[in-house]
């Protein structure tokens, strides 16, 4: 298996620019996470999915974070307008089911830098 | 949001050397995990705790739940150079199935 995937590995961008991330899940999973890590805030829970529905998404910062599921092998996470304050590396995990009994296993992240 | 409080926050050990990390949290979890990070990677789980008072061994890794479901701890036999990384406790309530809490992280350093 591929493991998750995530493109791009890495995105430089000016401030006010729209930014997307890419992610694909582990096929047959049926859970997907956005994570945000920051050498601030650490590892941060933004938004995860059960079934391509959205369960929570208490984490996002603000209304410039987005994040879709339009089938179960594809997310996507935008960002629009991006600040400086939004760099970071963004991780996008999968689990085969909830995460108190199933393993959650991580993309390589998209390291994200907002100038 | 809320963080589970780890420590040391930092470790330089020679190989060889025994290693003992912990979390601990004001919040009762009723998971323990524990990730390893390296460098340009996600986290990749070492263990899972499911049960107060467990005890679980991986290898050279051995993890405790605690009693009063606040805390954990990691321990690393004989470290080696490729145990170089960052160390991530995680914690999951009741109710939030699928929402794990991090910890602040600690960093290992083997010298040789």
């Amino acid at each position: 298996d591929a493991g998750v995937i995530q493109s791009p590995r890495h995105e430089v961008t000016e401030m006010g620019q729209e930014v997307t991330l890419r992610c694909k899940p582990i096929s047959g999973h049926d859970y997907l996470f956005w994570y945000r890590q920051t050498m601030m805030r650490g590892l941060e829970l933004l938004i995860y999915f059960n079934n391509n529905v959205p369960i929570d998404d208490s984490g996002m910062p603000e209304d410039r974070f987005s994040a879709k599921m339009p089938n179960a092998s594809f997310s996507t996470l935008k960002i629009q307008p991006s600040e400086p304050r939004d760099s970071a590396v963004y991780f996008c995990a999968s689990s085969s089911g909830p995460l108190s009994y199933n393993e959650q296993f991580f993309g390589p992240g998209t390291r994200l830098t907002v100038l | 949001g809320q963080q589970l409080n780890q420590s040391p926050q930092s470790m330089f050990i020679q190989e060889g050397e025994d290693v003992s990390m912990n979390c601990t949290s004001s919040s009762i979890f009723n998971t323990w995990l524990w990730y390893k990070q390296d460098p340009g990677e996600g986290p990749v789980l070492l263990i899972a705790l499911y049960k107060a008072g467990e005890l679980t061994s991986n290898g050279r890794l051995t993890a405790q739940f605690g009693i009063t479901r606040k805390d954990s701890f990691l321990n690393i036999s004989a470290s080696i150079p490729s145990d170089v990384g960052i160390y991530f406790c995680a914690g999951i309530n009741t109710g939030t199935a699928s929402k794990l809490t991090f910890g602040t992280g600690t960093r290992l350093q083997v010298t040789l």
